[in-house]
């Protein structure tokens, strides 16, 4: 069965520090999908960032990097020099390219300290 | 930039009464979604909809739901008789294909739903 593991319920952080959140999942499948969502106070999801099992590289989209070990099954999202916007919650989600669904964990609120 | 669109975007209901969530998709997506997330916890999947009906469904959709695509634009939820445990924040998604990836699913911005 898919499992998405995010072990830290909440994180602080000080402004422009980077910050790595956690992701572990679980699948016996080889080929799958990884991403990270933001979600504001005001309650919207929105894509940050995604990895596919057989990319190669760690994935990047500006200030967010996907930290990709897959012999661990792990999909750390890293975040450079934060910023007062950041603070959110954040959820770690997987796909499999048999289905057609993501399942989510159960994310990370992250506050950014000025 | 493409949007899914939800309506309403809070609705307050009665215990048992019949509530419609109501979703515009992007016009060439093919593949439909719903997703709920009880406050403070995480988003779960409750269907997938594709060529006018259900691909998958979890167990959380159960006889009290259903999905429907009525006129070929907007994608619908029913709850039929809604429960207290029913509040929670309901999230339309579409896709153009079935293989999910990259930022290939797009969310719409939620609907709120308070059972009281």
């Amino acid at each position: 069965a898919q499992k998405i593991t995010q072990t830290q319920p909440g994180m602080f952080v000080q402004e422009k520090e980077a910050v790595t959140l956690d992701c572990t999942y679980d699948t016996s499948d080889q080929s799958y999908g990884l991403f990270w969502y933001k979600q504001p106070s005001s309650g919207e999801m929105i894509f940050l960032i995604y990895q596919g099992s057989y990319d190669e590289q760690n994935a990047t989209e500006g200030r967010y990097s996907l930290n990709f070990q897959k012999a661990r099954k792990s999909a750390n999202l890293v975040i450079s020099a934060s910023q007062l916007g950041d603070s959110a919650m954040y959820f770690c989600a997987m796909s499999h390219n048999r289905d057609d669904k993501i399942i989510f964990g159960k994310g990370t609120r992250l506050h950014i300290l000025p | 930039e493409p949007e899914v669109t939800q309506t309403p975007s809070h609705q307050v209901t009665q215990m048992g009464q019949e509530v419609i969530l109501r979703c515009v998709p992007i016009s060439n997506h093919l593949y439909f979604y719903w997703y709920r997330q009880i406050l403070g916890q995480k988003v779960e999947f409750l269907v997938s909809f594709y060529n006018n009906e259900i691909s998958e469904k979890s167990e959380i959709f159960d006889d009290q739901f259903s999905v429907e695509r009525p006129d070929g634009s907007n994608f619908t939820l029913k709850i039929r008789s809604t429960k207290l445990e029913d509040s929670a924040m309901y999230f339309c998604a579409s896709s153009e294909r079935v293989q999910v990836s990259g930022n290939t699913i797009y969310f719409g911005e939620g609907s709120w739903l308070t059972v009281v």
